[in-house]
């Protein structure tokens, strides 16, 4: 049964700074992971994909990186802005269907 | 092109009522999905069609829960009767199928609270 454990369960930086989310998973047999993004009260947003045979994928200020060997992923966003403050999420499918596991999410709270 | 579409966005009922959730997804997109959160938990997978088909309702609580996507099209999730422990953020996500890996989009949510 897969696992997903996303470290720190909240974090809060200063505008400009740079934001590390990190994300681990148990079985490395996986398809990809996908990263998400949900505003209070909203729905999931995904924000990048990236395939098992990759290594990196980048969007903008975004740029996730997949271990799969060591089951570790991590989001960085560049000069953070109050805009990203919110929830991040990892999920990643099982090795054999498409549903998603998730993990309990990152709060991140941006300050002007 | 729209996105996969919720309905409704919030719901509250008593317990032992009926409350019936809709999911339009994205046109052209076989595979569905329902997934839900309850209070201080991870989002969790309920069940995924394929066109009409049940793929996996491994995810299903129990008896009381049925999902239906008649022609393939949209999607019910009927809870009856509702119990307290129901209530929670209630997310449909659809994508195309696509062995290479695929993209799931998610619909805003329906949120219910079962009092």
């Amino acid at each position: 049964k897969q696992e997903v454990t996303q470290i720190p369960a909240a974090l809060s930086v200063p505008e400009g700074e740079n934001l590390v989310l990190n994300c681990s998973f148990t079985d490395s047999a996986i398809y990809n992971l996908q990263w998400f993004r949900q505003d209070p009260g909203k729905g999931l947003t995904s924000l990048l994909l990236i395939q098992s045979s990759q290594r990196e994928q980048t969007s903008g200020r975004l740029n996730a990186s997949l271990d799969k060997s060591s089951g570790r992923s991590t989001l960085y966003i560049a000069a953070s802005q109050p805009g990203d403050s919110a929830t991040y999420l990892c999920a990643v499918p099982g090795s054999n269907d498409y549903k998603l596991s998730f993990g309990a999410g990152t709060t991140v709270t941006v300050r002007a | 092109e729209a996105g996969v579409t919720q309905f409704p966005s919030h719901s509250v009922i008593e317990k032992g009522q009926t409350v019936t959730l809709r999911c339009d997804p994205i046109s052209g997109h076989d595979n569905l999905y329902w997934y839900r959160r309850v209070m201080g938990k991870e989002i969790k997978f309920l069940l995924h069609f394929v066109k009409e088909s049940k793929q996996d309702e491994s995810g299903m609580p129990n008896n009381r829960f049925l999902a239906e996507r008649t022609g393939g099209t949209y999607s019910t999730l009927k809870v009856q009767p509702a119990e307290l422990e129901d209530s929670g953020v209630y997310f449909c996500a659809s994508s195309l199928l696509d062995r290479s890996g695929e993209t799931q989009y998610f619909g805003p949510g329906t949120r219910l609270l079962v009092l």
